[in-house]
């Protein structure tokens, strides 16, 4: 049980274009989700936090209007990267809980920006 | 802020050496201390956790014992194996930042046959 799942798990998109990224909690009903980005070999940076059917809390010095996450549902947030650059190449991790219980995490997707 | 500091990597062990990762952490209250483990390409794994002091989390032969008056998380196994090469992430929770995960660095260990 307590499956997480990320699609894709990498895409490659040329500067400009926007891409989304879905996470969805397989097995049970995620009341928050996480997004997370990891650059090579280094640790995860929290993105954001968000509840289902509410707006999602940024962290401090990410940028809310290229990041877009929406959490539509108990079971699906997604993270849209608006008009990318190569700079936002990075591996995209997203976690998912429910009341009570730890976080799960999904495989991640790598993003490359050329 | 809370925060979690992690022994430098990379650590390169031979396969059925001993393995300790250290791990300490600043805060305070009542904290859920995890070990994660990342495969090269793949998101976290849960590997152990802790809830209170003094609470030994255990999986796979590795153990962690939560030390409130150490303020220590630190990871062990006995007999490592190639198969345990991966990057180990320690992480806090502390419920007055909700659901939040507090992580440390994480440390890359390779385990050479």
């Amino acid at each position: 049980g307590a499956v997480v799942s990320q699609h894709p798990s990498w895409v490659i998109c040329k500067s400009g274009t926007s891409v989304k990224i879905e996470c969805r909690s397989l097995d049970f009903q995620a009341t928050t989700m996480f997004w997370y980005r990891q650059f090579p070999k280094q640790s995860l940076m929290l993105m954001a936090t968000s509840n289902e059917g509410s707006k999602a809390t940024y962290e401090q010095g990410v940028e809310k209007d290229k990041f877009l996450i929406n959490h539509a549902s108990l079971t699906l947030s997604t993270l849209t990267v608006t008009s990318a650059h190569p700079e936002d190449s990075s591996f995209y991790i997203c976690s998912a809980r429910r009341t009570g219980f730890e976080q799960y995490f999904g495989p991640g997707t790598r993003l490359t920006v050329t | 802020g809370d925060s979690v500091t992690q022994m430098e990597g990379p650590v390169t062990l031979s396969e059925e050496a001993f393995l300790t990762i250290n791990c300490t952490y600043t805060a305070t209250g009542y904290l859920s201390l995890f070990w994660y483990v990342q495969y090269p390409g793949e998101g976290l794994q849960l590997l152990l956790k802790a809830t209170k002091a003094d609470d030994k989390g255990s999986n796979k032969g590795f153990e962690a014992t939560y030390r409130k008056e150490t303020t220590s998380f630190h990871l062990e196994k006995g007999s490592v194996q190639v198969s345990d090469s991966a990057v180990y992430f320690c992480a806090l929770s502390d419920p007055t930042s909700g659901s939040r995960l507090t992580f440390g660095e994480g440390t890359q260990l390779t385990v050479n046959p």
